[in-house]
């Protein structure tokens, strides 16, 4: 069965240092891989997804992840945080079937 | 857009007694919704997915008699915790898709359930 396992559970940075968060998943076949963020007392919000093409992709808010396939890894990062960036993080996978697999989610807090 | 909204957002009942969650699109005709649940501090698990017109398929170890999903429009879908008890207690999100294929689902706000 697939699954995403999610390397941090919670990081905590100041403002303006770069943050990186490791996801990993076990699946060798096609894959299509998300972000979601949950901001304290909100819904899940899609941060960026990769299909297929470029590796590197960019998403809302200044982030960007990175596929490698020969690691199965998709992290995500930002070069440079903001106190609004404190959340949980999720990294996702969707399976054949068409269903969303998560993470076990990290949560970031960042100090002012 | 892609608006899903959550109702009721806090329920705190009895146990034995049954509570009706509902999940509708907003903005959007969803032909499949998805019902999860959040134990705190850990991620969501997937519990039914759900197709308009007909049965929810439910994961494995989910009971479908304790957990009914009704789907029966685009724009919602409701999740009855029927006689619940105090281990029901936990987060239940919902979330809705367009169609088929590899389409980023939306997130309802989720309902928060206590059941003493």
């Amino acid at each position: 069965a697939q699954s995403v396992s999610q390397h941090n559970h919670h990081v905590i940075l100041s403002e303006a240092a770069s943050l990186e968060l490791g996801c990993n998943y076990s699946y060798g076949g096609t894959v299509n891989l998300f972000w979601y963020v949950q901001y304290p007392g909100q819904h899940l919000q899609l941060l960026l997804k990769y299909f297929s093409g470029d590796p590197l992709v960019k998403g809302i808010k200044g982030f960007e992840a990175e596929f490698i396939k020969s690691k199965f890894s998709f992290n995500l990062r930002k070069p440079s945080v903001q106190w609004s960036d404190t959340a949980e993080y999720f990294c996702a996978v969707l399976n054949q079937g068409g269903k969303l697999i998560f993470g076990q989610g990290t949560e970031l807090s960042v100090k002012p | 857009g892609a608006v899903v909204s959550q109702h009721p957002s806090w329920v705190i009942c009895k146990s034995g007694t049954s509570v009706k969650i509902e999940c509708r699109s907003l903005d959007f005709q969803a032909t499949t919704m998805f019902w999860y649940r959040q134990f705190p501090k850990q991620s969501l698990m997937l519990m039914a997915t759900s197709n308009e017109g007909s049965k929810a398929t439910y994961e494995q170890g989910v009971e479908k008699d304790k957990f009914l999903i009704n789907h029966a429009s685009l724009t919602l879908s409701t999740l009855t915790v029927t006689s619940a008890h105090p281990e029901d207690s936990s987060f239940y999100i919902c979330s809705a898709r367009v169609d088929m294929g590899a389409q980023p689902q939306h997130f309802g706000d989720g309902t928060r359930l206590s059941i003493l």
